[in-house]
C-alpha cells in the first residue's frame, strides 16, 4: 500500500532561516500533493497543492517542489518565523477511491 | 469563511458506551470525511461519505462504527461500545470535489472531538 515519509520528526531553526520539510511516497505515483499545517489540538488546515505537471507552487513564504523522478516533495518557509512553529503534514489522494494518504509530519520550531 | 463544525470538542466516556460525535460540514460540500488521530501519531482515515451512503472505509473503521447524515447539514460518527484504544482526536473534514478527480480534493477539517475512553 501507498505510504509516506517525511524525513524528520522535528525540525529547529532559527528565525528568518529557511526551514525545508521533505516528503517521500512510495509506489504509485500521485496526481497531486498538499501540504497541511497543523497546531496542537487542533484539525489540519490546508496550505498549498501541487500537482504532477508543477515543478514549483508558491504562496507568500512558502514553497513547494514535486519531483516525480525522486517520489519527493519539498516544502520551504523562507524568512522564517516563531508564528511558523506547527506540524507540517504532506498528503497525497488515493490511487483510486476517496482515502487521502497523510503522512505523520514534522514538528518544525523556529527558535527567536 | 465557512468551516466545519465539530461536538463536542471533548468527550469522556466509560468503556463500553456508546458515543456519537457530529460535525456541520461546509454547506456546498458533496464529501464528507472522519479521520481520527491518536496522541501523538498521524492522522488515519476512517470513513468517507457521498450521496448518502458509505464510499469508502479503512480497516479501522469495524461493525463498532458507523455514520450518518441525518438531514441535510449533520454528519455523524457513532461509536457503539467504545474501548480503551478509541481514545483519540476525531476529524471531521468535507470537500467539494472527490480526491480521486481532476480537480482538488483539498480537505478542510474541523477542530475535533477529543475522545478519552476510561
Amino acid at each position: 500500500s501507498q505510504k509516506i515519509e517525511q524525513n524528520s520528526e522535528a525540525l529547529n531553526i532559527q528565525e528568518g532561516k529557511t526551514a525545508t520539510l521533505t516528503c517521500n511516497y512510495t509506489n504509485y505515483s500521485p496526481a497531486y500533493l498538499q501540504w497541511y499545517r497543523q497546531d496542537p489540538g487542533r484539525g489540519p488546515v490546508f496550505l498549498l497543492l501541487i500537482r504532477e505537471n508543477e515543478k514549483e507552487k508558491r504562496k507568500e513564504r512558502l514553497k513547494v517542489t514535486f519531483d516525480t523522478t525522486l517520489k519527493q516533495s519539498l516544502f520551504h518557509i523562507t524568512a522564517s518565523q516563531p508564528a511558523d512553529s506547527a506540524t507540517y503534514l504532506c498528503a497525497h489522494p488515493p490511487d483510486y477511491g476517496q482515502n487521502f494518504v497523510f503522512g505523520p509530519g514534522t514538528r518544525l520550531s523556529v527558535l527567536p | 469563511e465557512p468551516e466545519v463544525t465539530q461536538t463536542p470538542s471533548h468527550q469522556v466516556t466509560q468503556m463500553g458506551q456508546e458515543v456519537i460525535l457530529r460535525c456541520v460540514p461546509i454547506s456546498n460540500h458533496l464529501y464528507f470525511y472522519w479521520y481520527r488521530q491518536i496522541l501523538g501519531q498521524k492522522v488515519e482515515f476512517l470513513v468517507s461519505f457521498y450521496n448518502n451512503e458509505i464510499s469508502e472505509k479503512s480497516e479501522i473503521f469495524d461493525d463498532q462504527f458507523s455514520v450518518e447524515r441525518p438531514d441535510g447539514s449533520n454528519f455523524t460518527l457513532k461509536i457503539r461500545s467504545t474501548k480503551l484504544e478509541d481514545s483519540a482526536m476525531y476529524f471531521c473534514a468535507s470537500s467539494e470535489f472527490s480526491p480521486g478527480g481532476s480537480l482538488s480534493g483539498e480537505l478542510f477539517f474541523g477542530e475535533g472531538s477529543r475522545l478519552t475512553v476510561l
